[in-house]
């Protein structure tokens, strides 16, 4: 089993670009997550999904979209990059709710947008 | 809404000492859980540890060791005979229900954990 795995590992954008992360994950797993890790900030929730073709709002949705249209895959778009949005970007999904089934992430894009 | 505060930025200990690394959350939510997540320099997040607000027992595996209390609202992690290989940033994270709905993952701001040969 590959786990979870995220495609790319690094990305350069110009403001203004856009770009979709691919997060894939293998275990059948019902609940899909995108995050943001930021210096000094944690990972803070952008959106996550509860099931194929359901997605809902995390602590930072603003900028970003996504899509579940299978459920092994979870994309997240920036239709116009912004330098705000320069971060690393995880990818996580568990069995069940996030209160009883532990997350197991991805390996983290690099995105810097300059 | 929910939070967790993690006060230690940065720790430095030499090998073989032993470390606590601290956790305070604030939930308004009687069943929650509780977790701990490693990240190592390679970058990715592995995870350690869970408890549910209904168990208090401490938990114990090789050299971690887990102390929750209620009481306190604290889930300290403490690692024995410290090895240069647990140099990472480590993670305490809350699941609650911020919202009001599905249960969100709430992070903390990570403890960096240098272990010195």
């Amino acid at each position: 089993n590959a786990g979870v795995t995220q495609t790319p590992k690094f990305r350069v954008l110009k403001t203004g670009q856009s770009m979709t992360l691919l997060c894939a994950q293998d275990m059948n797993h019902e609940y899909m997550y995108w995050y943001r890790q930021d210096p000094g900030m944690g990972l803070r929730l952008i959106h996550y999904s509860v099931g194929e073709g359901t997605t809902a709002k995390g602590e930072v949705p603003d900028g970003y979209n996504v899509s579940r249209l299978k459920k092994q895959n979870f994309l997240l778009g920036l239709e116009s990059a912004a330098p705000s949005q320069t971060s690393v970007y995880f990818c996580a999904s568990s069995y069940g709710t996030s209160g009883s089934h532990e997350q197991y992430f991805g390996p983290g894009t690099r995105l810097t947008v300059t | 809404a929910q939070k967790v505060t993690q006060a230690q930025t940065e720790i430095s200990v030499v090998e073989k000492e032993d470390v606590t690394l601290d956790c305070v959350y604030e939930t308004r939510d009687t069943t929650y859980y509780l977790f701990w997540y490693k990240q190592p320099p390679s970058g990715e997040l592995v995870f350690l540890i869970r408890r549910n607000s209904f168990d208090e027992q401490n938990e114990i595996s090789g050299r971690y060791s887990w102390n929750f209390q209620k009481s306190t609202s604290s889930f300290n992690f403490t690692i024995t005979a410290s090895q240069v290989v647990d140099s990472a940033v480590y993670f305490c994270a809350l699941s609650g229900r911020p919202s009001g709905s599905a249960r969100q993952l709430t992070f903390g701001s990570g403890t960096q954990l240098t272990v010195l040969p």
